[in-house]
């Protein structure tokens, strides 16, 4: 199981203003997934990038691939309240042999947005 | 949308007690997961089900823990002896098929107490 280190662990900002995440591992993983918790709930996916640089964009929220398939981030431009949550990066990883993949979470960063 | 199903919400059982969590996953998903989260610690794969069977375990998911899809849509997982340690958040996530590009889809999670 290889390790997802998430920076920064907390963040507070202003509303209005841009942020950005960051999920950074030593290994190579098949695809990054991104995902929101709230408080006693389970994590909901936001995004999976799959291709070295690849870029998705959700609304307000831009996710990155690095061109090594072994980071990735996450930037929010003008922060809302309702941003405010837990954001885990989560990386796949094959088993050669299995053909099954494995989910491998980071800790999170924990956004607050003060209105 | 659909969803993935997890009862119950909340289980207080004694140590040394068996306790079976359920989840009904969404239902043309074909893989199925448990995952677990002790509190203020990071989401941790234990084992994945396909075909009626176990594809990985974790080494978190030893002999105490047992799963099982009796009827074709509930997914149990089963703790024989509970300990402290289990106490927990359990999540169950299902995927349409298996592929990177394919994400989990969570339930809202048990919060597993042993007293």
């Amino acid at each position: 199981t290889q390790l997802l280190e998430q920076s920064p662990q907390f963040l507070s900002i202003q509303e209005g203003e841009n942020l950005t995440v960051y999920c950074n591992s030593s290994s190579v993983f098949s695809s990054l997934q991104w995902y929101r918790q709230e408080p006693g709930e389970g994590p909901v996916l936001l995004v999976t990038v799959v291709t070295g640089g690849e870029v998705k964009k959700l609304k307000r929220l831009t996710f990155q691939f690095g061109d090594a398939r072994k980071d990735s981030s996450l930037h929010i431009t003008a922060a809302q309240p309702g941003d405010t949550g837990l954001y885990l990066c989560a990386g796949l990883e094959s088993y050669s042999g299995a053909g099954s993949y494995q989910l491998t979470f980071g800790k999170g960063t924990k956004l607050s947005v003060i209105p | 949308e659909p969803e993935v199903t997890q009862t119950p919400s909340h289980q207080v059982t004694q140590m040394g007690q068996e306790v079976i969590l359920r989840c009904v996953p969404i239902s043309n998903h074909l893989y199925f997961y448990w995952y677990r989260q002790i509190l203020g610690q990071k989401v941790e794969f234990l084992v994945s089900f396909y075909n009626n069977e176990i594809s990985e375990k974790s080494e978190i998911f030893d002999d105490q823990f047992s799963v099982e899809r009796p009827d074709g849509s509930n997914f149990t997982l089963k703790i024989r002896s509970t300990k402290l340690e289990d106490s927990a958040m359990y999540f169950c996530a299902s995927r349409a098929d298996r592929g990177p590009s394919y994400g989990y889809t969570f339930g809202s999670g048990t919060r597993l107490t042993v007293v």
